[in-house]
Order: structure tokens, then sequence, then C-alpha cells
């Protein structure tokens, strides 16, 4: 079985440009969760979902940040503008229950230049 | 606003040595997981606790929940150069929220 797919796997880009962050669940799961890893910070929680609905957007870190899911397959992650600080590893996870394992996607590797 | 601290850091010793990092809050969890990351990877669930004082064995490695559900404590017993990574746990807290993760203890385990 495929697990959580995220696309792109790195992505390079200017500084005020838009960039869009693209995953899809596994199959059946009812929660997706969005979060951004750097040396510095750790792992951060930014924004979840549960049966498609944002939960809890509190980790967003400003309003250059944005969130949708669609559909039961397909969420998105938007930072315009982008800036510098911005770049970290972005993943996407999804569960079957709110607090349950959470399988992780390969994240994107985004760089801000 | 609950938070899961871990202990310590950063962990660099050599193959074969014994080790415990530990996850600590002053919080009550109803459950606790352990996620390894690798280099590259995303992290992957290891083992989830859920009993205070529960004891989870997984070949060399140990996790023990605390008798409180409090804090928790992950032994490596000789380890080997591919325990090597980002160990994160993560606590299920007040219900309809979302796992609270702490910030992990980097382990380099070198030959």
């Amino acid at each position: 079985d495929a697990g959580v797919i995220q696309s792109p796997r790195h992505e390079v880009t200017e500084m005020g440009q838009e960039v869009t962050l693209r995953c899809k669940p596994i199959s059946g799961h009812n929660s997706l969760f969005w979060y951004r890893q750097t040396m510095m910070r750790g792992l951060e929680l930014l924004i979840y979902f549960n049966n498609n609905v944002p939960i809890d957007d509190s980790g967003m870190p400003e309003d250059r940040f944005s969130a949708k899911m669609p559909n039961a397959s397909f969420s998105t992650l938007k930072i315009q503008p982008s800036e510098p600080r911005d770049s970290a590893v972005y993943f996407c996870a999804s569960s079957f229950q709110l607090q349950g394992e959470q399988f992780f996607g390969p994240g994107t590797r985004l760089t801000v230049l | 606003t609950q938070l899961l601290e871990q202990s310590p850091q950063f962990l660099s010793i050599q193959e074969g040595e014994n080790l415990t990092v530990y996850c600590n809050s002053s919080s009550v969890f109803s459950s606790l997981q352990w996620y390894r990351q690798e280099p590259g990877e995303g992290p992957v669930l290891l083992v989830t606790v859920v009993t205070g004082g529960e004891v989870k064995k997984l070949k060399r490695l140990t996790f023990q929940f605390g008798d409180a559900r409090k804090d928790s404590s992950l032994h490596i017993t000789a380890a080997q150069t591919g325990d090597t990574g980002l160990y994160l746990c993560a606590g299920a807290g007040q219900a309809g929220t979302a796992l609270i993760f702490g910030k992990g203890t980097t382990l380099s385990v070198s030959s």
C-alpha cells in the first residue's frame, strides 16, 4: 500500500514567491496533519484536519500560511509570499484516529533564497 | 499548555554502549508514543504505551510509561549504528486534540 505522498520533495524558490506543498494521505485515514521541522524549533504542528475540516490552525505562524483539504485524498499548504525564514522541511502525516499512530510522508525540503 | 520535554537533546556513543533517553511532562497523558526518524525521512512509530507503569520491549529497546502517566523512558541495550536517528515522544492529551510532540533526542552511534 502506498504511504503518505508529498510533492514536491524539494523546492527552491526566491523570497516573495508563492509556494504550494501537496499531500495525499493514506486512504481511509480521517485525520491529516501539517508539520514544519527545523533544527532550532524541532517538529512544529502547523494545522490539522479531521474529516476534511480544519480543527486547529493555531500553529500557523502567519497569515502568509494557509492550508486546505478539499477532499479526503488531498491537502495543500500554501505560503504566499515566502520568506527565507520559511526554509524548513515540511511534513504531512495522516492517521486513522486523531490521537492514533501518525504516518508521515517523506517531507518537502523548502529553501527560500 | 501541555508540553513534553526530552533529554538529553543530543547523545553520541560508541557501539555496544547502553543508553536511556527521557520524556517528561507536568501533565498527564492518556497514552504516549515513541517515534524514530532517520535522516531524510519522516518519523516512524516504534511503540505506544497506554497504562501507567507499563513496560514494552522491542528487541534491544525497552520503553516504560511512568506510574502517573506523566513521563516515559526509552532504554537501548548494546546500541548499534543502525539505532542512529532522532527519537521523538508524543503524548495524547485532552480528547479531541492532536498529539503533542517533544523536540526529540538526536542519537549518534559510532562503530
